[in-house]
Parts: structure tokens; sequence; C-alpha cells
């Protein structure tokens, strides 16, 4: 799997947008990318995946960069409760669907 | 079905004791996966069952870890005569074997080895 890069830490408002970027300049073609977070005290869980298109859901959007180097998610209006760290992943399609962690982005959301 | 639990949530053991954790996958999930966290690091991934198969295993699992997925429903996690470096969070998630599926973490157990 390609190795991802992501801040260590954000900061947003409360009821303000967040872009949480990641950087993964070497995933291959068919690599997807990932997105998990993981709550205060809770297993991770699952937020958006996409392979080129953006993509978008009921908790966040996904966007992705032409190249695929890059992606973001975006978090459309902050809560408290998305307060967590988050972990992108390029993934391999043919993998056996582990998933290989880095040390994600800690996001702190303000009131 | 109120998704991946593990048992039990908490445990505190002697160094050398050996300890057994459960996790109970969502039922129709044929992929299994164990983890582990440590303080302020992402999960690591110990091992992997497809049904009752075990497929994968990391490095990180050394001769005391052993884990079953007897019937390719739920699965046990063992560590044998534990060590103080063995404290962690080991996290269960499950799957389906369709490709780009999302996994489902239980809330894991926390074990503390004194």
């Amino acid at each position: 799997d390609a190795k991802t890069t992501q801040p260590n830490s954000m900061e947003s408002n409360e009821e303000e947008p967040v872009h949480l970027p990641c950087n993964h300049s070497t995933i291959s073609g068919t690599d997807y990318i990932h997105w998990y977070r993981q709550l205060p005290s809770q297993g991770p869980e699952y937020v958006i995946h996409g392979l080129t298109s953006n993509v978008n859901n009921r908790m966040a959007s996904l966007a992705i960069a032409e190249d695929r180097k890059s992606s973001t998610l975006i978090l459309h209006r902050a809560t408290l409760r998305d307060a967590a760290v988050y972990y992108c992943i390029a993934q391999q399609a043919s993998n056996t669907g582990k998933l290989i962690f880095g040390q994600g982005t800690t996001l702190q959301v303000k009131p | 079905d109120t998704g991946v639990s593990q048992n039990p949530r908490h445990k505190i053991t002697k160094r050398g004791q050996n300890v057994t954790f459960r996790c109970d996958p969502i039922s129709e999930h044929n992929r299994l996966y164990w983890y582990r966290q440590t303080l302020g690091q992402g999960p690591e991934f110990l091992t992997y069952f497809q049904n009752e198969a075990q497929l994968e295993k990391s490095r990180l699992l050394s001769d005391r870890f052993s884990a079953e997925r007897p019937k390719g429903s739920f699965s046990t996690l063992e560590i044998q005569r534990t060590e103080q470096g063995d404290s962690a969070m080991y996290l269960c998630a499950s799957s389906l074997s369709t490709e780009n599926t999302e996994a489902f973490f239980g809330q894991g157990t926390r074990l503390t080895v004194v």
C-alpha cells in the first residue's frame, strides 16, 4: 500500500467547513483512497472512499486531485462530535481488505 | 445485529499470565481482522481471516500470539506469557469480501499488563 502523509493536527470552529489534506504521491493507478476516523475511546469508523472521481456521502465529501497524488476530506459543517483522529489510507484494490493506518490528523473543533 | 462486539472491554493482567479476547463480527461478514493500537499511534494490522482460514499474519504477531476463528463466526486472540509491551488496545474489525468494502470496527479490548 502507498504511503500517505497528513498533518498531525488541525483546528476548526464549529459549523465551519473543514478541509483535511492527504498526500499520497506514490499511489498506484488501482489504489483506492479510504478515510476512517476514530473518536475518543472508540474503534475507527469508515467515512468515505474513492478512486478518481470526487465522492459525496452523508458524512463528508472526498476531493481527489487529477493526478491522484493528493486528496482532501471535506466536512461541510463541523460539529463538536466531529472531533476525532482522521486517517487517510491508500489501499490496493487486490488487497485482502487490511488497512494500513498512519498517525492521522487530530481534528479539534472549537465551539 | 448491533455491530462488532468485543469482550472484555478492559483486561488487567500480571506479566507472564495468558489472556484471551473474543470478537463477534457482524453475522454476514466473512472477513475478520485483528489490529493493535498503542497510545498516540494508528492501529497496526495483526492478522486476517477469510471465513475460518487465517490467510495473513503480520510480523508483529509473535509466537506468543495466536488467533482462531473455528467456525468462521467469532474469533479469539490469545496472548501467552504476557509482557508489559503487550499493553495496548486490541481492535477487531469485520467486512464483506467484496472489493473495497468498508470495515466495521469493534470498540476494542484495552489490555494492561502490570
